[in-house]
This record gives structure tokens, sequence and C-alpha cells, in this order.
């Protein structure tokens, strides 16, 4: 059954660390990953997709296909990054449209 | 461009009755899909709407359904309403599926 890891519920760190959210899958195709992110009181909005290969507000993702993984990273937290993070998975003729991750919230200290 | 518009925001319902909740997606997206979000279970897929026909369906009771119109805004209903169904009600739009999926902020719904 297609899965979604994401091993950490909270990741604490200081402004300027380095930060690595974990996300791991079970999908035996090829699927599209997503990162998506909710700050306080907002609504969820879509961070990153592995597709585009693109640089959001400093994250990054790659799809590693030998470990299943899409891990976000960023080289140095901003407190602004408190949010919380959801990895999700989409894939062709799956009848769960998007399987999210549990989420992991980051905490960035000043 | 407008974004994902979900109302009501709020709903208070008890036990056994009925609700209908509203999603009108961004301009130009054919695909509505449904979320449940809960503190134990998280984000779980309901179903999806694509040009007016239901093209996925998670995994949840008969109750809950839903149907989409020909300008592409969507309702979901929750029939015989448990304790249980008290959660946050997420609609999301896309234009296709490479290009991710934006959401609305939601519709709480509390079920006493």
């Amino acid at each position: 059954a297609q899965r979604v890891t994401q091993p950490e519920k909270l990741l604490s760190v200081f402004k300027g660390a380095p930060v690595e959210l974990k996300c791991n899958y079970s999908y035996s195709g090829s699927p599209e990953l997503f990162w998506y992110v909710q700050y306080s009181r907002q609504r969820l909005q879509l961070l990153l997709r592995h597709i585009s290969r693109e640089s959001i507000k400093g994250f990054t993702a790659d799809l590693n296909k030998g470990e299943t993984s899409f891990h976000l990273k960023k080289p140095f937290a901003q407190e602004e990054d408190s949010a919380m993070y959801y990895c999700a998975l989409s894939a062709p003729y799956n009848t769960d449209k998007l399987i999210f991750g549990t989420g992991t919230r980051l905490q960035v200290f000043p | 461009k407008a974004g994902v518009t979900q109302t009501p925001r709020y709903l208070i319902k008890t036990r056994g009755q009925q609700v209908t909740l509203s999603c009108s997606p961004i301009s130009g997206h054919r695909s509505v899909s449904w979320y449940q979000q809960t503190p134990g279970q998280g984000l779980q897929f309901l179903f999806e709407y694509f040009s007016e026909t239901q093209r996925n369906k998670g995994n949840f009771p008969g109750r809950f359904s839903g149907r989409q119109f020909s300008n592409s805004r969507s309702e979901m209903n929750v029939s015989t309403l448990e304790l249980g169904d008290s959660a946050l009600y997420l609609c999301a739009s896309s234009l296709d599926d490479s290009n991710g999926y934006t959401f609305g902020s939601g519709t709480r719904l509390t079920v006493v």
C-alpha cells in the first residue's frame, strides 16, 4: 500500500542552523512528491514539488528513488520557517489523490 | 486571482443531523478534492471530482458524499453525523496533477 512516513513529529533548531525534515514513501512505481506547509492560522499551501526541482524560500528537496525518500532541506533556518510541514505523494492510478504524512512541526528559536 | 473558497468556516451540528459544505475552486481549475483533517488521523483523502464526475474516492463510509456542478463548484455532504466526524474539512483544486493542489481555509465541523 502507498504510504508516506514522516518520522519526526517535532523538530527544533536555532536560527541559522541547517534543517532537514525527513520523508520516506512506499510506492512501487513513479510517484509525484510534494511538500506542503501550514503556517500558524494559515491555510495549507504548496511549498515544493519534485518535478519542478526548484528552491522555494531556501528549501530544496531531492527525490531519492533508491532510498524512497524526499527529504526537505534548508541550510540556514529562519524564525519565519516555523510551521507544520507535510510530505505528500500522488501516484497514477492511485485511488487516494494525495497521501499525506502525519506532518513535522518545525520550531526555529531565535 | 481568488483562491479556493470554502463556506461556511465554522459549523456546529448535533449527532444524527446532516451537513453540506461548499467549495469554490480557483477559476479554471476543474479538479476539486476533499480532505478530512483530524489530530488523530491527520489528512485523509475523501474524494475527487473532475468535470462533474467523481474520479477518485477514499476509504470513507457512504455517509460521506459529494458532487460537482458545471461551474466546478463542489459540495460535500455528510449524513447521520457522528461525534467522530468532527474535523477540519479541506477542499483543494488543481489545474492538473503535476501542478499540485491549492487548498482552501477549510470548514471546521464540530459534532456535539
